[in-house]
């Protein structure tokens, strides 16, 4: 079975600096995606950037950037310039490539301050 | 619509009673999803489906939980004799295809009394 784990609870960033959330996972698969996802106290889940495993470029949506190490099973987000609209929590996702679900992490708290 | 939209966003039920939670999925999206999110936990998958094929319901808790899509689009999930272990967000999502991307509803909110 397939474990996701957000080693960090909370964190926390000065606006404008930048911070970097840790997600690190356990599959036999070769080939799958990774997903972030924020959560502000809206509820809404929000997809904040998604690496398929078959590709080695990092993906990168604008401020948001990910460390992908597929051999160290390993999947970290970086958010440059951070706002304060950034604080909420975040979810490291994984999904197979065949569909049917994605398999979550417990989420890290981010909180920006200004 | 714009988005995935579920109904309703909040739901206060007495121990014991049957609940019903609907989930309009993106226009278009064949693959749709369910996933309940306990207080302060990640979420924990219950069931997936995708076109006309057989639902995959093995992330369902327990026989007092059940879940149908009418039609390809619109989808009910029902939690019998709800009890208050049953308390938490579930959140629906849907994609265009089993290799896209999921988008969530804002969930529903249910409190078991």
């Amino acid at each position: 079975a397939q474990t996701v784990t957000q080693s960090q609870p909370e964190m926390s960033v000065q606006e404008a600096e930048t911070v970097t959330l840790s997600c690190t996972y356990d599959t036999s698969e070769n080939n799958y995606y990774l997903f972030w996802y924020k959560q502000p106290p809206s509820r809404q889940m929000i997809l904040v950037i998604r690496q398929e495993a078959y590709k080695q470029q990092n993906a990168t949506e604008n401020r948001f950037s990910v460390n992908f190490q597929k051999a160290a099973k390993s999947f970290s987000l970086k958010i440059s310039d951070s706002q304060l609209g950034d604080t909420a929590m975040y979810f490291c996702a994984w999904g197979e490539t065949s569909g049917s679900r994605l398999t979550f992490g417990e989420g890290t708290q981010l909180t920006v301050n200004p | 619509g714009a988005g995935v939209s579920q109904s309703p966003s909040n739901k206060v039920t007495e121990k014991g009673k049957d609940v019903e939670l609907r989930c309009d999925p993106i226009s278009g999206h064949t693959a749709l999803y369910w996933y309940r999110q306990s207080l302060g936990q990640g979420l924990e998958f219950l069931i997936y489906f995708q076109g006309n094929s057989a639902p995959d319901k093995s992330g369902l808790p327990s026989d007092r939980f059940s879940a149908e899509r009418t039609g390809g689009s619109v989808s009910t999930l029902t939690i019998q004799r709800t009890q208050q272990e049953d308390s938490a967000v579930y959140l629906c999502a849907s994609s265009y295809d089993s290799w896209t991307s999921e988008y969530f509803g804002p969930g529903t909110r249910l409190t078991v009394l």
